[in-house]
């Protein structure tokens, strides 16, 4: 079953826009991350923020944690062609069993 | 260091017969976990095995089964293969010297298709 919901399902945006994912989990977790996934390949992970954190950046990734209200968002800024992919949230309690959301199917439009 | 590897990446299987997927992990990590992506139901956690011991397990039938080899090497079989069982199937490996969570890296998947 899947812990989470990801919001929106699919985003269309223009290259050099910002895009905006949110991540929506329904218990207690250890840590939340985010990974990507080009058309149906492998998972490349693309940061990991821990509970007791509330907010990380990466390079153009920016991700926040509430763990009040069991969400997190992904914001991409500065979008290129090379970010169009699938995003995922995916959660654990602290050990290896990750917990994946739906995914957001992000297109950036040249 | 080379990444996760996963043979074969792609399989045509007929329903009834049974299937063998192999995973080899980052040089070093001793945790292997196994997932299943498929259309309706998204990705989904199968097993983990760490030290040749299953740790933990997802909530699969037991025609899903695992194990892993004293140098880390894992495989997945799953027997009396189902149409339903067409799915991308994904390895990670961590490092996970603790029950606490490391950082899973992913292989390129195997693509089962079940005719």
């Amino acid at each position: 079953s899947q812990q989470g919901e990801e919001d929106p399902q699919a985003l269309s945006i223009q290259e050099g826009e910002n895009a905006t994912m949110n991540c929506s989990y329904k218990t207690s977790i250890n840590n939340l991350q985010w990974y990507r996934q080009n058309s149906g390949r492998g998972l490349v992970h693309l940061i990991l923020i821990r509970s007791n954190e509330r907010e990380k950046h990466s390079g153009r990734l920016r991700v926040t944690l509430d763990t009040s209200k069991k969400s997190s968002s992904l914001l991409i800024t500065a979008s290129r062609a090379a970010d169009t992919a699938s995003y995922f949230c995916a959660t654990d309690k602290g050990a290896q069993k990750l917990v994946f959301g739906q995914g957001t199917r992000l297109t950036i439009n040249p | 260091k080379a990444g996760v590897t996963q043979t074969p990446r792609y399989l045509i299987k007929t329903r009834g017969q049974q299937v063998t997927l192999s995973c080899s992990p980052i040089s070093g990590h001793r945790s292997v976990s196994w997932y299943q992506q498929t259309p309706g139901q998204g990705l989904q956690f199968l097993f983990e095995y760490f030290s040749e011991t299953q740790r933990n397990k997802g909530n699969f039938p037991g025609r899903f089964s695992g194990r892993q080899f004293s140098n880390s090497r894992s495989e997945m079989n799953v027997s009396t293969l189902e149409l339903g069982d067409s799915a991308l199937y994904l390895c990670a490996s961590s490092f996970a010297g603790t029950a606490n969570y490391n950082e899973q890296f992913f292989g390129p998947g195997t693509r089962l298709t079940v005719l």
